[in-house]
């Protein structure tokens, strides 16, 4: 079974430009993540969806920030227009609901911004 | 406040030995399952173990068990029989809602960097 797959897996970019992230979660799950992660601390979720409905985007600065996933499968992930604080690695994950299973996440590798 | 705390930054182990990783949560929901996630240095989240607010035994995955002490708050992560490999990054993880449930939000700590030396 192929994981969550994640592109570009490096990125570098100068403050005030724009920078996209593309994922493509497990085949079936229908919840996907968006997590920020910044050195030295643990993971901040940005957005969740189901299937092609948000759940929940309460920590996403929607004024630079934006995320669709389109026909419920594979997500988008825009910063436009980055700041120096924007510099993380940006993990996707998925998840599915399945009878008594724990809902646990799968992550990708992760991609990771750095901004000057 | 925090919903999850891990309190020890990092952590060392000799080969062969055990270590314990603390995580302290908080949460009014009677409903919630406990997460242990392990990020080695190439960056990638792998989960390691759950722990259900209901399951009346602690869970164990090989050589890892959850220490869960329910009216503590606290979910530890006991790792038997350390090896080179285990040196990583571990994050503790919460989600309220009921079991396999995948619509709450999953809360990390900040997480313990462990390193197994020889």
């Amino acid at each position: 079974e192929a994981g969550v797959a994640q592109s570009p897996r490096y990125k570098i970019i100068e403050k005030r430009q724009s920078v996209a992230f593309w994922c493509n979660p497990i085949s079936g799950h229908a919840t996907l993540y968006w997590y920020q992660q910044i050195l030295g601390q643990g993971p901040k979720l940005l957005i969740q969806f189901q299937n092609n409905g948000v759940v929940d985007d309460s920590q996403l600065p929607k004024d630079r920030f934006s995320a669709e996933r389109l026909k419920g499968v594979d997500s988008t992930l825009k910063i436009q227009p980055a700041k120096l604080e924007d510099s993380a690695v940006y993990l996707c994950a998925s998840s599915v609901q399945q009878g008594a299973n724990t809902g646990e996440l799968f992550f990708g590798e992760g991609s990771r911004l750095t901004v000057l | 406040a925090q919903k999850i705390t891990q309190t020890q930054p990092g952590m060392f182990v000799q080969e062969k030995e055990a270590v314990t990783l603390d995580c302290t949560y908080d949460t009014s929901d009677q409903s919630y399952g406990l997460f242990w996630y392990k990020q080695p240095s190439s960056g990638e989240m792998i989960f390691l173990i759950y722990q259900g607010s209901y399951d009346e035994q602690n869970a164990t995955e090989g050589r890892y068990s959850l220490n869960f002490q329910k009216a503590r708050k606290s979910a530890n992560l006991v790792i038997s029989a350390s090896q080179l490999g285990d040196s990583a990054m571990y994050f503790c993880a919460m989600r309220e809602g009921p079991r396999g449930s995948t619509l709450g939000r999953l809360y990390f700590g900040r997480g313990t960097q462990l390193t197994v030396w020889p």
